[in-house]
């Protein structure tokens, strides 16, 4: 069974770091794309950024570049977001997700769709 | 970039209901238009790619159609499960891009 368990949301102050990391099970996690996409209080859907399957590139929203970064460690099956000078509007639930795995559905920066979703993890940018 | 708008925001219906949802985009695209489907609370759920594929494990009530800059969802016969918020999403050079979402709601 695929799942993925987001964790490291809390509470933090404008300007403020925090980490977030994913943790990947039941399928090649190695073997995907895989991106971070949130929602914020009240709001749709933003997709945030995402990474090729081996780290090697790496795509961000305008709006969190230069201050969010996302890596992975494959040995560990694990996704991570670090989140860096933040910012109110950056409160929001933030999900893990997968990108298809197969090549037909996938371009140069990532794939086309999202194909499964974690179950989200808060953060709170608030003084 | 290329916006997606979602009509109607909101919609009420009842259980056996037939629904449809709209998404437009701002220029024309091609059909990598997605669908989700999320609940409160809830991890969002794919339901259609590539604008009409059914993904694996959806009920067949649910269908996608469209080309160009119009799209559609069509949940036929309404289950008391399918009241939730749903999004159409499209993939443009590095981003996705999603709609505001249309939130079906018990009539």
């Amino acid at each position: 069974e695929v799942q993925l368990v987001e964790s490291g949301g809390g509470l933090v102050q404008p300007g403020g770091s925090l980490r977030l990391s994913c943790a990947a099970s039941g399928f090649s996690f190695g073997n995907y794309w895989m991106s971070w996409v949130r929602q914020t209080p009240g709001q749709g859907l933003e997709w945030v950024a995402n990474i090729k399957q081996d780290g090697s590139e790496r795509y961000y929203v305008k709006s969190v570049k230069g201050r969010f970064i996302i890596s992975r460690d494959n040995a560990k099956n694990s996704l991570y977001l670090q989140l860096n000078t933040l910012r109110v509007e950056d409160t929001a639930v933030y999900y893990c997700v997968r990108e298809p795995g197969s090549p037909r559905y996938c371009g140069d920066y990532g794939c086309y769709y999202l194909d499964f979703w974690g179950q989200g993890t808060l953060v709170t940018v608030s003084s | 970039d290329i916006q997606m708008t979602q009509s109607p925001s909101t919609l009420s219906a009842s259980v056996g209901d037939r629904v449809t949802i709209t998404c437009r985009a701002s220029l024309y695209i091609n059909n990598w238009l997605a669908w989700y489907q999320h609940k409160p609370g809830k991890a969002p759920k794919l339901l259609i790619y590539k604008a009409s594929a059914l993904e694996s494990g959806v009920p067949s009530r649910f269908s996608g159609s469209g080309s160009g800059r119009e799209f559609t969802l069509t949940i036929n016969s309404l289950q008391p499960d399918d009241f939730a918020t749903y999004y159409c999403q499209h993939y443009n050079s590095y981003s996705k891009t999603f709609g505001q979402g249309t939130k079906v709601e018990i009539k």
